[in-house]
């Protein structure tokens, strides 16, 4: 089993429209949680960080629920410039490293 | 802003030869990281240092090693090129451990092609 899983879509929805993003992590022992975001043939960057009450930025909403282990993205009112990667990560409180999902691929469609 | 930057966008080389990927940061971060990243695999972590002349294992270091002579360089080499290692490698850097400021900050990778 994948340390961290994530369903890889494709995601094809419309300009306007809202989407949610699921991803499990198997490591009780993960401390830290992001999200990250990879364009087309470019380097991954940080889109967010997932803290345990929630966090908003804008049109992105990122929940943690650690009894499930499991962490959500959601984006509200989809532009075509969201059309990307989104990759779920985790980090064990003691390690140095990363653990990096899959990835899920998005398309908003014009 | 930092900046990470990897040698080579785009490599072909030949079986068995010995390969060379270097990554530079200019923020004078602790941790460094080799990766490779394939469809449908993601990233997977081949090595990572966090000091100079450290190193560890990643989930996938064979056929690799790594050498962090200076703190803003470290090199990623294949020994013995195989057709199996042809993939995207993306170097990162990041703040040390005991920063509460996880994120790793991406090179723009490189790109290689093993015949």
């Amino acid at each position: 089993r994948k340390e961290v899983e994530q369903d890889p879509g494709p995601f094809n929805v419309p300009e306007g429209a809202t989407v949610a993003f699921n991803c499990t992590y198997s490591n009780s022992a993960s401390q830290s949680f992001f999200w990250y975001r990879q364009d087309c043939r470019k380097e991954p960057k940080l889109l967010m960080s997932v803290y345990s009450s929630g966090n908003e930025d804008g049109r992105f909403t990122a929940q943690l629920n650690r009894a499930s282990q499991y962490i959500s993205l959601l984006i509200r009112d989809s532009k075509l410039s969201d059309s990307a990667t989104y990759l779920c990560v985790v980090k064990a409180g003691s390690a140095r490293q990363l653990t990096f999902g899959s990835g899920t691929q998005l398309t908003v469609l014009p | 802003d930092v900046k990470v930057t990897q040698s080579s966008r785009y490599l072909v080389k030949r079986t068995g030869e010995k390969v060379f990927l270097e990554c530079v940061q200019d923020m004078d971060h602790e941790n460094m990281f080799w990766y490779r990243q394939d469809p449908g695999l993601g990233l997977r972590l081949i090595y990572f240092s966090y000091d100079v002349k450290m190193k560890e294992k990643g989930d996938i270091p064979e056929g690799y090693s790594v050498s962090r002579e200076k703190k803003e360089r470290f090199s990623l080499i294949l020994e013995s090129a195989s057709t199996n290692q042809t993939s995207m490698y993306l170097c990162a850097s990041s703040w040390a451990q005991h920063s509460s400021y996880n994120e790793q900050f991406f090179g723009p990778g490189t790109r290689l092609t093993v015949l």
